[in-house]
């Protein structure tokens, strides 16, 4: 099982900054099967990028994903004051059995 | 509009069982693989459960196996999490999920629904 490890645990920043998490696998993730979901207070998760990169549909183009192997990061170029919010990266694959960080939390400076 | 709209969840004592429901819409239900999540109170996020579009294929977390079956009904547009014998630890928010692509092998929850609270206490 692949396990992933995120940093910062918490992240605070002011709207306009940008935001920089990252997220370390224990092992190489096949194909960049790395996605990113943000989370806001009291609502389910929503996929914001898939394949490492690639942003998932309606997501603004302030959010960027990078990497491979096994560190990723997710990026906001500038911060929005509805973008503060839990993030979790996940890998995923041809086995439904997903795992997921523990999140990064980015909260108002 | 894709919306998944899950129910069932309540509170129930230790050793109890709970059926929960996902109704979808908005998408052609019958070729999506679903799966359900969880969330404890202030936790992360853990895979439950998952199955294929023709409800032939299951699959189940370690912790939940022989204990939890997913089923769905593609007539009703429903995937069901029947639970048995549970736990204080299967308190959570109970999440389902829709697959990104259909048929191309990749496991990718692209849309979740809103969740129902399972709180399991005596």
């Amino acid at each position: 099982e692949i396990v992933l490890t995120q940093s910062p645990g918490t992240l605070s920043l002011s709207p306009g900054e940008r935001a920089t998490l990252s997220c370390r696998a224990s092992q190489s993730v096949s194909s960049s099967y790395l996605a990113w979901y943000q989370q806001k207070t009291g609502q389910a998760p929503r996929l914001l990028i898939f394949g490492a990169s690639s942003r998932a549909t309606g997501i603004a183009d302030r959010f960027s994903g990078s990497g491979s192997g096994t560190d990723f990061t997710l990026t906001i170029s500038r911060l929005e004051p509805e973008d503060f919010a839990v993030y979790y990266c996940q890998q995923y694959g041809r086995s439904p059995e997903v795992t997921f960080g523990q999140g990064t939390r980015l909260e108002i400076k | 509009e894709v919306q998944l709209l899950e129910s069932g969840g309540g509170l129930v004592q230790p050793g109890g069982s709970l059926r929960l429901s996902c109704a979808a819409s908005g998408f052609t239900f019958s070729i999506f693989a679903m799966s359900w999540f969880r969330q404890a109170p202030g936790k992360g996020l853990e895979w439950v459960s998952a199955i294929g579009g023709s409800g032939t294929d299951t699959y189940y977390a370690d912790s939940v196996k022989g204990r939890f079956t997913i089923s769905r009904d593609n007539s009703k547009n429903t995937v069901y999490l029947q639970m048995h014998s549970l736990r204080a630890e299967d308190t959570a928010i109970y999440y389902c999920a829709k697959d990104q692509i259909t048929g191309d092998g990749i496991w990718l929850m692209s849309y979740w629904g809103q969740g129902t609270l399972v709180t399991v206490s005596s």
